[in-house]
């Protein structure tokens, strides 16, 4: 399973944007990047994905590397409510894995009001 | 239109003792994978079904047991429960292999 590395912990002031990145050296042609959130006593929850272009979504943006070895999951205004852990997870399109996910450790978000 | 159902939300058991664990999956969904949440281990995938089939399996013993039945709901068991068992248990569901996956609040098991 291809690898993710995530900051263990970051920490944004409300309504300012954030900026959670995520490097993944060892992707593959095939793999999506995938961005999903775990708010506190929840499942996780879906933020969005992409391949090699940048993506836009009503809860965030995904900013791709040009080599794909890294990405930045941008949060234009943080509310109190994004605080979360993130998780970036390499998802292989060509479905070999079915739907199974491998989740790391993720980044644990503060926002402070 | 309802998301992914699991119940039940919580639940205390034996060691010794076995459970199961129900999900009902986003209507229209073939596919449902489950996932074991703990602090020390975070999250681990279990197994995912696809149309009552099982298509992948992780790294659990044979204790940890699924199925799906043909309206694509989903049980998870596990027996001879111990200690180290107690977590969250997910559950989540998907169209198909390349569709977002969708996760249910979880069921929280205490094995005491």
């Amino acid at each position: 399973d291809a690898k993710t590395t995530q900051p263990n912990s970051m920490e944004s002031n409300e309504e300012e944007p954030v900026h959670l990145p995520c490097n993944h050296s060892t992707i593959s042609g095939t793999d999506y990047i995938h961005w999903y959130r775990q708010l506190p006593s929840q499942g996780p929850e879906y933020v969005i994905h992409g391949l090699t272009s940048n993506v836009n979504n009503r809860m965030a943006s995904l900013a791709i590397a040009e080599d794909r070895k890294s990405s930045t999951l941008i949060l234009h205004r943080a509310t109190l409510r994004d605080a979360a852990v993130y998780y970036c997870i390499l998802r292989d399109s060509g479905g070999e894995y079915g739907n199974k996910l491998v989740f790391g450790a993720g980044t644990i978000l503060r926002v402070k009001s | 239109k309802a998301g992914v159902t699991q119940t039940p939300r919580y639940l205390i058991k034996t060691r010794g003792q076995q459970v199961t664990l129900s999900c009902s999956p986003i209507s229209g969904h073939r596919s449902v994978s489950w996932y074991q949440q703990t602090p020390g281990q975070g999250l681990q995938f279990l197994f995912e079904y696809f149309s009552e089939t099982q298509r992948n399996k992780g790294n659990f013993p044979g204790r940890f047991s699924g199925r799906q039945f043909s309206n694509s709901r989903s049980e998870m068991n596990v027996s001879t429960l111990e200690l180290g068992d107690s977590a969250l248990y997910l559950c989540a569901s998907s169209l198909g292999n390349r569709n977002t996956i969708y996760f249910g609040e979880g069921s929280w098991l205490t094995v005491v």
